[in-house]
């Protein structure tokens, strides 16, 4: 059974940093593309981040570029997003999403989801 | 911010059909990328319901149909049952390098 674990969110102050993580089972994670979207509360879907099986190909949306990190350890079958200079348009679920194939920017599906991290920033 | 645009709600009687458009442009649907429908029930993450326009996933009830035609797509919703509202969004691709969502639509069975 494919499982998708995120944690690493909680409150913090416009500015600072938090390091999100997505811990992967049940399926051959180096063999897929992984992604980063959120739901701000009462909101619909935004693609954050992704990245191919070899973390040779990275994309970020523009509402996050420069600000955002993506990466993955296939070793440890997780999946990372460090978020610095938070603001508090950043609030949100945050969640990782399986894609179908191994690269990004092929406009293939998320087939697996998991239940999200909360990340909230506010003074 | 959505690109690809959805009403923001639709309902139906048990039973009915209800089809959800998904309006996109030259960049995203219609520059020929594939649409993906996704169902969000109440408190829950989202689920693939339909892929490459009108695929369903193994367990997806075949009530769930896409289609694709130019700019846009359609998802339909054939006999209702009170345990197909949720939330709805299409997903494609667009050529600023960026997937993208549809603003969402609440389906409510009357």
């Amino acid at each position: 059974e494919v499982q998708l674990v995120e944690s690493g969110g909680g409150l913090v102050q416009p500015g600072r940093s938090l390091r999100l993580s997505c811990a992967a089972s049940g399926f051959t994670f180096d063999d897929y593309a992984m992604h980063w979207v959120r739901q701000a509360p009462g909101k619909g879907l935004e693609w954050v981040s992704g990245i191919s099986w070899n973390s040779g190909s990275i994309g970020y949306a523009d509402s996050v570029k420069g600000r955002f990190t993506i990466s993955r350890d296939n070793a440890k079958n997780s999946l990372y997003l460090q978020m610095n200079s938070l603001r508090a348009e950043d609030t949100a679920l945050y969640y990782c999403a399986k894609d179908i194939g191994p690269h990004i920017a092929v406009a293939d599906p998320f087939d697996y989801w998991g239940q999200g991290t909360l990340v909230t920033v506010s003074s | 911010q959505s690109v690809l645009t959805q009403p923001p709600s639709v309902s139906g009687a048990p039973g009915q059909r209800v089809t959800i458009s998904c309006t996109g442009s030259s960049s995203n649907i219609g520059a020929g990328y594939d649409v993906h429908w996704y169902q969000q029930l109440p408190g829950t993450a989202p689920k693939l319901l339909i892929y490459g326009n009108s695929n369903r996933p193994s367990g997806v009830p075949d009530r769930f149909s896409g289609s694709k035609s130019g700019t846009s797509a359609s998802l339909a919703i054939t006999g209702l049952q009170a345990e197909d509202e949720a939330d709805y969004y299409c997903q494609s691709y667009d050529s600023s390098l960026s997937y993208v969502f549809g603003t969402g639509t609440k389906v409510t069975v009357l």
